[in-house]
């Protein structure tokens, strides 16, 4: 059983354009991270969210904690062909460790 | 570069071979984390130390695997009797213990197990 659903699993898109990626669970999280990750690299930290509700924007990047701390959405606005990558959300479960949501890879074309 | 690293980023090794991996974190880090992630998923949980303690192991991580912070700096992975099934990208992170879930990656070891 999977605890962090993400959807849509593969996302391809022109420049330009708006997209919104979910990440959802059935337990409620102290805090989510969404990860990027390219091919052949680690993933890299964009932002942490630890508040039900909150809100935060990282230049065309929008990310949202849900009010009951069980999902998060990650929305970028007219994206751009250095935004493709894998974009993983995660969650501390049990002690520190991360468990990682299924990931949703993201194609911008030019 | 202050950030974590992980050495080597590649590993071609024939079945049966013994394998080791070294992490640097972040400096200030007390807490190391190690991930595997095979190809389409996401990292899954290794085991982690704070400071030279490893305080958890996941049961993906079989008794050919040992990890080992000796003075609470660097890290080591090491696999025994490397099989095919242990062919992917091993992830080191590193993070504070007040803030424990920013964890912060390198850019992974890939093995490759032939």
């Amino acid at each position: 059983t999977q605890l962090l659903e993400q959807s849509p699993q593969f996302l391809s898109i022109q420049e330009g354009e708006n997209l919104t990626v979910y990440c959802n669970s059935s337990s409620v999280f102290s805090s989510l991270q969404w990860y990027r990750q390219e091919p052949g690299e680690g993933p890299v930290l964009l932002v942490t969210v630890v508040t039900g509700g909150e809100v935060k924007k990282l230049k065309r990047l929008t990310f949202q904690f849900g009010d009951a701390r069980k999902d998060s959405s990650l929305h970028i606005t007219a994206a751009q062909p250095g935004d493709t990558g894998l974009y993983l959300c995660a969650g501390p479960y049990n002690t520190d460790k991360l468990i990682f949501g299924t990931g949703t890879r993201l194609q911008v074309f030019p | 570069d202050t950030g974590v690293s992980q050495d080597p980023r590649h590993k071609i090794t024939k079945r049966g071979q013994n394998v080791t991996f070294r992490c640097d974190p972040i400096s200030e880090h007390n807490r190391l984390y190690w991930y595997r992630q095979t190809l389409g998923q996401g990292p899954e949980f290794l085991t982690y130390f704070q400071n030279e303690a490893q305080l958890e192991k996941s049961r993906l991580l079989s008794d050919r695997f040992s990890a080992e912070r000796p003075k609470g700096s660097f890290s080591t992975l090491e696999i025994q009797r490397t099989e095919q099934g242990d062919s992917a990208m091993y992830l080191c992170a590193s993070s504070l213990s007040q803030v424990s879930y920013e964890q912060y990656f390198g850019p992974g070891t890939r093995l490759t197990v032939t």
